[in-house]
């Protein structure tokens, strides 16, 4: 149990266009889902906290107009990194949390490069 | 968020010995705490949560200090497969807030 998934795993995309990233957790329902960012030999790095019906939460210094981020279901969180440049090339990690082990679940990652 | 540091190594620890690393965290309102595991191009995978009595699980051992603010890893009969990476991750709300993360330890366990 417990599983979440990313899609993609991963997009190679040019410069100036938008990425979006689904993130589910399976077989469990998530208020909450969290994406990261982890730059190479760098530590996972917290973005923004998804609740599921509201707005995120975003963290000092993540500009939410460029990294929107809807949490439309139990399920689902979706990150659209917008007008990518880049110095976004990245690995994004999303993970959802499950209230009743109080862990959260990491998916696969997306490695995101822009040309 | 406060800053959670580790040694980066590489620790090059042969099979079958007992390696240990620390990890310090500056926020002394931090209220849980982890051990992750991540290999090479992976994602975090959850090792162990981190009690204030101090758990064990197999061959791992984790401590917490609260006075010192430092978790300690210790892996005990080492295997080739425990070569990773290995994330300390510290929660400072409690239940569903963010982690943060050190930047890892990597152990290579040499044959």
């Amino acid at each position: 149990g417990a599983v979440v998934s990313q899609h993609p795993s991963w997009v190679i995309c040019k410069s100036g266009t938008s990425v979006k990233i689904e993130c589910r957790s399976l077989d469990f329902q998530a208020t909450t889902m969290f994406w990261y960012r982890q730059f190479p030999k760098q530590s996972l790095m917290l973005m923004a906290t998804s609740n599921e019906g509201s707005k995120a939460t975003y963290e000092q210094g993540v500009e939410k107009d460029k990294f929107l981020i809807n949490h439309a279901s139990l399920t689902l969180s979706t990150l659209t990194v917008t007008s990518a440049h880049p110095e976004d090339s990245s690995f994004y990690i999303c993970s959802a949390y499950l209230a009743a082990q109080e862990t959260q679940y990491f998916g696969p990652g997306t490695r995101l490069l822009v040309l | 968020r406060k800053e959670v540091e580790q040694d980066p190594g590489p620790f090059n620890v042969p099979e079958g010995a007992t390696v240990a690393f620390n990890c310090t965290y500056s926020n002394s309102a931090s209220q849980s705490f982890f051990w992750y595991r991540q290999d090479c191009r992976k994602e975090p995978k959850l090792l162990m949560s981190v009690y204030s009595s101090g758990n064990e699980d197999g061959r791992f051992t984790a401590q917490l200090n609260r006075a010192s603010q430092y978790i300690s890893l210790l892996i005990r009969d080492s295997k080739l497969s425990d070569s990773a990476t290995y994330l300390c991750a510290v929660n400072v709300g409690g239940g569903a807030d963010g982690l943060t993360f050190g930047k890892g330890t990597h152990l290579i366990i040499q044959p």
